[in-house]
């Protein structure tokens, strides 16, 4: 059974340009999250979606951060304009249903460094 | 405000002994606790979990321990093999906020041959 994808596996960019970021999870998986990972700490929850809807974005920084999972497959994370905070490994995880002992399973994430 | 800590970022033990992580959490809601283990350059991979109303899971050489009085949890890994080495995150979920989990900030664990 294929994982979950993503894409780019690495990127450096310079503060207050844009960038973004691909997610294919596994397939059938009907629950997809966007994790922000800074060195040194653990995952922190940034979107979850429900096929297509938006379960919870109450941590995404909404000024600079979107997301979108058009269909409810694929999903895409954009940073406009991103700042030296963001540098950070940015997981995507995917889970069958959205009920507490669903098991997640992460990509291998994007791990991007702003300067 | 951290709602769940691993206070110790790295521990190192002999292989073939007992090696013991320790996380505590603050949200009286967490129902659902998880540990997950994390190579370089890999995402988290799912390890062993536990339901609030044990206080004790086994898989194979892996035991999760709670502790709900104490809000504390433990992972046991005995015995310790060097392919062991990596990070390792525990995680807590609220039943009534679905399956979002609140993360540690993780434990490197090094088994030493």
């Amino acid at each position: 059974e294929a994982g979950v994808a993503q894409s780019p596996r690495y990127k450096i960019i310079e503060k207050r340009q844009s960038v973004a970021f691909w997610c294919n999870p596994i397939s059938g998986h009907a629950t997809l999250y966007w994790y922000q990972q800074i060195l040194g700490q653990g995952p922190k929850l940034l979107i979850q979606f429900q096929n297509n809807g938006v379960v919870d974005d109450s941590q995404l920084p909404k000024d600079r951060f979107s997301a979108e999972r058009l269909k409810g497959v694929d999903s895409t994370l954009k940073i406009q304009p991103a700042k030296l905070e963001d540098s950070a490994v940015y997981l995507c995880a995917s889970s069958l249903g959205s009920s507490t002992n669903e098991k997640l399973f992460f990509g291998s994430g994007t791990q991007l460094s702003v300067l | 405000d951290q709602q769940v800590k691993q206070n110790s970022p790295s521990l190192s033990v002999q292989e073939g002994r007992i090696s013991i992580l320790n996380c505590d959490y603050t949200n009286s809601m967490f129902d659902y606790f998880l540990w997950y283990k994390k190579y370089p350059a890999e995402g988290p991979t799912f390890l062993i979990s536990i339901s609030s109303i044990k206080d004790k899971n086994e898989d194979g050489r892996f035991t999760v321990f709670l502790n709900k009085s104490a809000k504390h949890l433990s992972l046991h890994i005995v015995p310790s093999q060097p392919g062991d080495s990596a990070v390792y995150f525990c995680a807590a979920s609220d039943g009534n906020a679905g399956n979002m989990l609140t993360f540690g900030g993780g434990t490197r664990l090094m088994v030493k041959p």
